[in-house]
């Protein structure tokens, strides 16, 4: 079965500092699609950032960006200038799995501290 | 625009009882997929729907059912309730050819 594995079940991370967020993933296909989404605690899924296999290029979106490692199955999130509204569940994820849509990882839950 | 949304928000039901939760895609969007999120855990991918047809199922029993309608509107239905069916139900939605996937703030069930 394809898997998603995210190490760290708890981070912190003081105000403005940058944080990275691991997540290691098993796959058999050549082609897909990975995520990351924020759950606050009102449990609404928030995409962050996406990134298609193929693409050599890693992912940014304004302060998120990823370090896509494909060989080694590795896609971690980094924060910069981290903010009090960025404290949440992150979930690492993807379209790894033909007919089975969505894996997702069992989340790391930051804190920032101010 | 609207985003994606579910109904209803909250329900409390008896074990052995059927629930049917309801999700409405962004417009345009033909593709819903379902999750379910036990407290604590990553969400966990239930069906998926495009176009009508399934299109994708995980790992869940048979008394979970699921139908799209023409206007791309989707339905998951439990039969005979369990305590452990207790959680977050995530719908989302996306475009099919572009992996954007956006959810609703999903229906929380109760079992008792």
């Amino acid at each position: 079965a394809q898997t998603v594995t995210q190490s760290q079940p708890e981070m912190s991370v003081q105000e403005a500092e940058t944080v990275t967020l691991s997540c290691t993933y098993d796959t058999s296909e050549s082609d897909y699609y990975l995520f990351w989404y924020k759950q606050p605690p009102s449990r609404q899924m928030i995409l962050v950032i996406r990134q298609e296999a193929y693409k050599q290029q890693n992912a940014t979106e304004n302060r998120f960006s990823v370090n896509f490692q494909k060989a080694a199955k590795s896609f971690s999130l980094k924060i910069s200038d981290s903010q009090l509204g960025d404290a949440a569940m992150y979930f690492c994820g993807g379209e790894i799995s033909y007919g089975q849509n969505f894996v997702f990882g069992p989340g790391t839950r930051l804190s920032v501290l101010p | 625009d609207a985003g994606v949304t579910q109904s209803p928000t909250h329900l409390i039901k008896t074990r052995g009882q059927h629930v049917t939760l309801r999700c409405s895609p962004i417009s345009g969007h033909k593709s819903v997929s379902w999750y379910q999120q036990v407290l604590g855990q990553g969400p966990q991918f239930i069906f998926q729907y495009y176009e009508k047809e399934e299109r994708g199922r995980g790992n869940f029993p048979d008394r979970f059912s699921a139908r799209q309608f023409p206007n791309y509107s989707s339905e998951l239905n439990v039969n005979a309730l369990l305590l452990g069916d207790s959680a977050l139900y995530l719908c989302a939605s996306s475009p099919w050819e572009d992996r954007s996937y956006t959810f609703g703030s999903g229906t929380r069930l109760t079992v008792v």
